[in-house]
């Protein structure tokens, strides 16, 4: 495809609700990684896939958060239970390359939690 | 707490004027990363600096890293309103986790 892109780009939910967010990377693109935005705030690092291999999930705030990447192409990240300080904007990267080097943002998930 | 810190946290200047953002850490970095987020869109990769001391140009800007690979520099020459947006650094610090930096919004005055 022509850049990553992210599904839905919105979503609502009610606090105590589980919710799914989809990444599909650029093709053939080895590294994925998704990051947490809050308003007004840089990215905060979430987790690190290579090809299907998550080789670092040190960044994820809770043990409600996980995220699967199981062929190495498509990743879901998903958060069970919300809470109100879930509330962000959800951005997933790729690379073609292997490790933390130069990344491509898709357009971001924006989660509101009420 | 923040690892990789940026100042300016706001710039505002006057279109033609020169804008520089500095980003420190408190760790060795691996190597540094610069993103431009314009707003309400998402972060966009602008270059990459690996060895230290490096200097690399993109045409009105100029990217440094430093002899300790502890911090770097974004140099924009002669700001236009396209220029607009938040600049951002980030790097894997030695041994830690990858940090992206406080970021540095520019507000260029037409």
């Amino acid at each position: 495809g022509a850049g990553v892109s992210q599904s839905p780009r919105y979503k609502v939910a009610k606090r105590g609700q589980d919710v799914a967010l989809r990444c599909d990377p650029i093709s053939g693109h080895v590294s994925l990684f998704w990051y947490q935005q809050a308003l007004g705030q840089g990215p905060e690092f979430l987790t690190y896939f290579q090809n299907e291999a998550q080789l670092d999930k040190s960044g994820l705030p809770s043990d409600r958060f996980f995220a699967e990447r199981p062929e190495g192409s498509v990743s879901t990240l998903k958060i069970q239970r919300t809470q109100q300080e879930d509330s962000a904007v959800y951005l997933c990267a790729s690379s073609n390359q292997r490790g933390y080097y130069e990344q491509y943002f898709g357009p971001g998930t924006r989660l509101t939690v009420t | 707490g923040q690892q990789v810190m940026q100042i300016p946290q706001y710039q505002h200047v006057q279109e033609g004027e020169d804008f520089t953002t500095y980003c420190n850490s408190s760790t060795t970095l691996s190597n540094i990363q610069w993103y431009k987020q314009r707003p309400g869109g998402h972060p966009v990769f602008l270059i990459q600096l690996v060895k230290s001391g490096e200097v690399k140009k993109q045409k009105r800007l100029t990217f440094q890293f430093g002899e300790a690979k502890k911090n770097s520099s974004l140099h924009i020459t002669a700001t236009q309103t396209t220029d607009v947006g938040t600049y951002f650094c980030a790097g894997f610090l030695a041994g830690n986790q990858f940090y992206f930096g406080t970021g540095t919004s520019l507000t260029v005055i037409p």
